[in-house]
């Protein structure tokens, strides 16, 4: 499994858009990428998936460039409610069941 | 429709008692799995059921912890002689088995156990 490198910590404002980019080298050519964010005293939530390119939802863009070796979660216009820690995995398709979970970007939104 | 649920949702416990923790996943979720997560680190996988069968429990760090989905539905994580080590979250999460993509893991809210 690919191993994910993402800042421990990041900061913002209300309203702003927040990028948590994370790195994964080693990615390889069935591994899918995955977001997951957790709030206190909850168990994680998935936000969004990708295999390339581009993928948006309702929560949350994902920017995969063509060598996939890094994704950038993108959130828009935040509030206080998206402060949380976020987790990015990389997995594969076919058979992966096992989620690895590195230590996750803690993201701290200000008033 | 209901998620995941955990309980109890906290859990004291002195040193080398016996506890045991459940996890109702969402109806018809053909896997169910547990995770370890300890203050400030992601969720360590412990073990992977597809019904009532124990695929993995690779990531189960002693003897002393055993799980049991006996009929394919409700789980427990049971931990003999607890230690102050094992003081943690234990997250339980499902998923619907099937996709050719990853899938997506639906967590419980997890049970904080106490050894002291």
């Amino acid at each position: 499994l690919a191993k994910t490198t993402q800042p421990i910590s990041m900061d913002s404002y209300e309203g702003q858009e927040v990028n948590i980019t994370c790195s994964h080298n080693n990615i390889a050519t069935n591994d899918y990428i995955t977001w997951y964010q957790q709030f206190p005293s909850q168990g994680p939530r998935f936000i969004i998936q990708g295999y390339k390119t581009k993928v948006t939802n309702e929560v949350a863009s994902l920017f995969i460039p063509a060598d996939r070796k890094s994704s950038t979660l993108s959130l828009p216009r935040v509030s206080l409610s998206d402060t949380a820690v976020y987790y990015c995995l990389v997995g594969r398709g076919d058979s992966s069941y096992k989620l690895i979970f590195g230590s996750g970007t803690r993201l701290l939104v200000r008033p | 429709g209901a998620g995941v649920s955990q309980s109890p949702r906290y859990k004291v416990a002195k040193r080398g008692q016996d506890v045991a923790l459940r996890c109702d996943p969402i109806s018809g979720h053909v896997s169910l799995f547990w995770y370890q997560q300890a203050l400030g680190q992601g969720p360590e996988f412990l073990t992977y059921f597809q019904n009532e069968a124990q695929l993995d429990k690779s990531g189960l760090p002693s003897d002393r912890f055993f799980a049991e989905r006996p009929e394919g539905s409700v789980s427990t994580l049971k931990i003999q002689r607890t230690q102050q080590e094992d003081s943690a979250v234990y997250l339980c999460a499902s998923s619907i088995l099937g996709a050719s993509e990853p899938e997506t893991q639906y967590f419980g809210p997890g049970t904080r156990l106490l050894v002291l």
